[in-house]
Order: structure tokens, then C-alpha cells, then sequence
């Protein structure tokens, strides 16, 4: 049972819009920043937003966060069948003075 | 670039200490101001944070692990540990360790290829 929860799957068509939502707490996203990773199959994850909304350096536009009280969402435009992976939500929980990842979203491109 | 590397043992027996060393390079932890992590992963399954470790040796662990686990740094050879004791079964995962974004944010930008670890006799 994960800290914080997450869809266990979405799927859209190729080009379409998705959003993935990741629910948690005042003691987790609702202080502190939301990060959010993409693990292909057989690799190891990669931070694709930090921070709550800010993307590193080489990831696209197409990939967007925000936060909003004590959720957070990822967005994906223009979907390609490469987007096809697990998506994980992260940040620190205060409470527990631990580090917290939301369960895993499988991410299907129709 | 910043590149890091676990190493250790794949194979361990059930009551054992699995043991993992992640090597830094592109980067020097002692110079450093944020915490080192190691994140597991259960065949099959999500992440679950093992623990981190700040260049001087303060640590944070997983409640759920904290009795086992034992994370360490050696800024001398740019290098940190984890050690997990009395493992069982469910202690079965690829682990990686990873570098934080920067000292301002502690989303993990930069991780191992992971290190597959089976407990079995």
C-alpha cells in the first residue's frame, strides 16, 4: 500500500492528451515539491519533471506537471507509442522522514 | 556526466547481509550538498526508497527497513554503501542508487543501471 496512489493504468490514442494523477497528503505533496519519473521497460527511471512543474534539461515540452493541494499531475501531449512505460510520482514525507513513490501508472498508447 | 554504478554480490542466502557499493563518477560526493539515495525495485513492482546518505554520513532509512539497513559513504574512493541484514525472499530486487537533481532539489535526476540481487539458498 503506497503513501501515495496512483492509477494503475490509463491508455489514450497516439497525438491524444493524458494525465496521470498521484494523491497524497499535507505531510507529503501538500509541502513538499513532486517529482515524476518514466521507466521504460528493462531500464531504470528517468526524472522527467522535478520540482513540481519543471522539466530537466533534454525532456520535451510534451511532458508538463502540477500540483494542486495535496495532488499532482502529470500531463502528456501528443502521445507516441515511445511514451508506452510506467510512470511513478515521488517527494519526501515529513511525517515519516522518508522518501515516498506513488505505486506506478502503466501508460498504454492505443 | 554524472554516471553511477552499483556493484555487489547477485546472489544471497536468506538470513545473510546483501551488500551493494555504488560508484560516483562525474560528480565527487564530498563536495556534494545533497543526500545520495538507493531505491529498489521488487521484480514486477514499484519503487520503494531504501535510504540516502549526505556526504558527511548523516542518513535517512525507510521506516519499514530501518532496523536492516545500514548505508554508508566513502568519500575517498567517491564511493557510498548499503547494507541490508537478516534478508529474506521479499528482499529480492534490482536496486539502484541515484543522485539528487542539486542541493535545492532532492528528485533523483541521476541513476544506476541497478544491480540485480536474488536471495535464495
Amino acid at each position: 500500500q503506497s503513501v501515495l496512489t496512483q492509477p494503475p493504468s490509463v491508455s489514450a490514442a497516439p497525438g491524444q492528451r493524458v494525465t496521470i494523477s498521484c494523491s497524497g497528503s499535507s505531510s507529503n505533496i501538500g509541502n513538499n515539491f513532486v517529482s515524476w519519473y518514466q521507466q521504460l521497460p528493462g531500464t531504470a527511471p528517468k526524472l522527467l519533471i522535478y520540482d513540481n512543474n519543471k522539466r530537466p534539461s533534454g525532456i520535451p515540452d510534451r511532458f508538463s506537471g502540477s500540483k494542486s493541494d495535496t495532488s499532482a499531475t502529470l500531463g502528456i501531449t501528443g502521445l507516441q507509442t515511445g511514451d508506452e512505460a510506467d510512470y511513478y510520482c515521488g517527494t519526501w514525507d515529513s511525517s515519516l522522514s522518508a522518501w515516498v513513490f506513488g505505486g506506478g501508472t502503466k501508460l498504454t498508447v492505443l | 556526466q554524472v554516471q553511477l554504478q552499483e556493484s555487489g554480490p547477485g546472489l544471497v542466502k536468506p538470513s545473510e547481509t546483501l551488500s551493494l557499493t555504488c560508484t560516483v563518477s562525474g560528480d565527487s560526493i564530498s563536495s556534494s550538498r545533497f543526500y545520495w539515495g538507493w531505491i529498489r525495485q521488487p521484480p514486477g513492482k514499484g519503487l520503494e526508497w531504501v535510504g540516502s546518505v549526505y556526504f558527511s554520513g548523516i542518513t535517512y532509512y525507510n521506516p519499514s527497513l530501518k532496523s536492516r539497513v545500514t548505508i554508508s559513504v566513502d568519500t575517498s574512493k567517491n564511493q557510498f554503501s548499503l547494507k541490508l541484514s537478516s534478508v529474506t525472499a521479499a528482499d529480492t530486487a534490482v536496486y539502484y542508487c541515484a543522485r539528487p537533481y542539486s542541493s535545492s532539489s532532492d528528485a533523483f535526476v541521476s541513476w544506476g543501471q541497478g544491480a540485480l540481487v536474488t536471495v535464495s539458498s
